[in-house]
């Protein structure tokens, strides 16, 4: 069971935008930056967001994310075949001393 | 640009230790630290610690304090990860990153798979 809480998958039909959400606590987004990650199939995770809204230059605009409380929600709009991927949200948490992770949100492009 | 590049891939029996190693190119080296993280098949990402290159702190996950080593050799802008007595459940490929003060991780290596069998 992960510390930080995503939907398990999430789908949409090119063109259209979808949000992926990420529940933590106090103690982790609440209090740090939210990491947003790409993982293609079979290949390494690539950081898309960083310190909760920023993009890596190279990241598309369509890419964008944001942070409430004890919340995150990352949206991609004018969604791609190319964006099918496993997506994943991280911060330090206080309480555990650790980089916690959600447990991943497999989007499918319809 | 920035790139991790990590060992082969590696097959060891139970009980054993496997080192992984992470080289570094295209920034300094020791203005950052490395964390380490593995997936096993099938399965989403798992923190494993960091260490950093510019002080002498290290974090390390409380369910592999006591297994897992980490260490930097500066003149080579290298990061090794060892596990010890491994399990048939440390199957995993596992990931090194660039991370500033643990929690910041942006670039990842590629990956090492670690196949644990008798």
């Amino acid at each position: 069971q992960s510390v930080l809480t995503q939907p398990p998958s999430a789908s949409g039909t090119p063109g259209q935008r979808v949000s992926i959400s990420c529940s933590g606590s106090s103690s982790n987004i609440g209090s740090n930056y939210v990491f947003w990650y790409q993982q293609l199939p079979g290949t390494a995770p690539k950081f898309i967001i960083y310190r909760n809204t920023q993009r890596p230059s190279g990241v598309p605009d369509r890419f964008s994310a944001s942070k409430s409380g004890t919340s995150a929600s990352l949206a991609i709009s004018g969604l791609r075949s190319e964006d099918e991927a496993d997506y994943y949200c991280a911060a330090w948490d206080d309480s555990l001393s650790a980089v916690v992770f959600g447990g991943g949100t497999k989007l499918t492009v319809l | 640009q920035v790139q991790l590049v990590q060992s082969g891939a590696e097959m060891k029996k139970p009980g054993a230790s496997v080192k992984v190693s992470c080289k570094s190119t295209g920034y300094t080296f020791n203005t950052y630290g490395i964390s380490w993280v593995r997936q096993a098949p099938g399965q989403g990402l798992d923190w494993m610690g960091w260490i950093s290159a510019y002080s002498d702190d290290t974090k390390h996950a409380q369910k592999f304090r006591g297994r897992v080593i980490l260490t930097t050799d500066t003149s080579t802008s290298t990061a090794y990860m060892e596990l010890r007595s491994l399990r048939f459940d440390d199957t995993a490929v596992y990931y090194c990153a660039r991370d500033y003060r643990s929690g910041s991780i942006d670039y990842w290596g590629q990956g090492t798979l670690v196949t644990v069998s008798s």
